[in-house]
């Protein structure tokens, strides 16, 4: 079993452009949750996708979109990247209550 | 909103100490989640706690969920190097099927 898996591992994007991370889940996992990490500080929620429709956002902008695939694995997209974009992004994996297994993350850097 | 806060923040003790982490919530939660983090990785699952009261032990990691399902407890018993990394308690809502995550507990243990 792979696990979560995310690429790429690392990026840097320069203010205005967009960035799309990847993310596949744990075998038998249905749900895909991506949160934002900034340094030094627990996961926020981004949004969650749950048989290819988003069932739950957090408090961040349109500029974060998502989509996620027939074989459950998900993207993230920002777009008009700021600085402030910079973080840990995140991917889980999960189905239902029983813990939601996290991937390696994907560091972003915008410049 | 609900809100999961960690005590201590930070803590930092010599290898061998006893110590105890704090999860808090005035909200219900369907289970509950322990993760350690090591810089730039994912969170990496360590224990699902379901049932108000539940205590589970993990070598000399003791994790016990409140009986009122609001409030979880993390004590490690002679602490290794090895423990090292942040701790972080997560939620599990039904209502909203996200995981929501505590405020951290960042913890050194010295040689």
């Amino acid at each position: 079993d792979a696990g979560v898996t995310q690429s790429p591992t690392h990026l840097i994007k320069t203010r205005g452009q967009q960035v799309t991370l990847r993310c596949s889940p744990k075998s038998g996992h249905d749900t895909v949750s991506w949160y934002q990490q900034a340094l030094g500080q627990g996961p926020q929620f981004i949004f969650q996708y749950y048989e290819e429709e988003e069932r739950q956002r957090g408090n961040f902008p349109d500029r974060f979109s998502g989509h996620q695939f027939p074989n459950y694995s998900s993207e993230l997209n920002v777009n008009a990247l700021l600085l402030g974009d910079s973080a840990l992004y995140l991917c889980a994996s999960s189905f239902h209550r029983a813990g939601a297994f996290f991937g390696q993350g994907t560091r972003l850097t915008v410049v | 909103t609900q809100l999961l806060e960690q005590s201590p923040q930070f803590l930092s003790i010599q290898e061998g100490e006893n110590l105890t982490v704090y999860c808090n919530s005035s909200s219900v939660f369907s289970s509950l989640q322990w993760y350690r983090q090591e810089p730039g990785e994912g969170p990496v699952l360590l224990v699902t706690v379901v049932t108000g009261g539940e205590v589970k032990k993990l070598k000399r990691l003791t994790f016990q969920f409140g009986d009122a399902r609001k409030d979880s407890s993390l004590h490690i018993t002679a602490a290794q190097p090895g423990d090292t990394g942040l701790y972080l308690c997560a939620a599990y809502t039904s209502g909203t099927y996200k995981y929501i995550f505590g405020t951290g507990t960042r913890l050194k243990v010295l040689a």
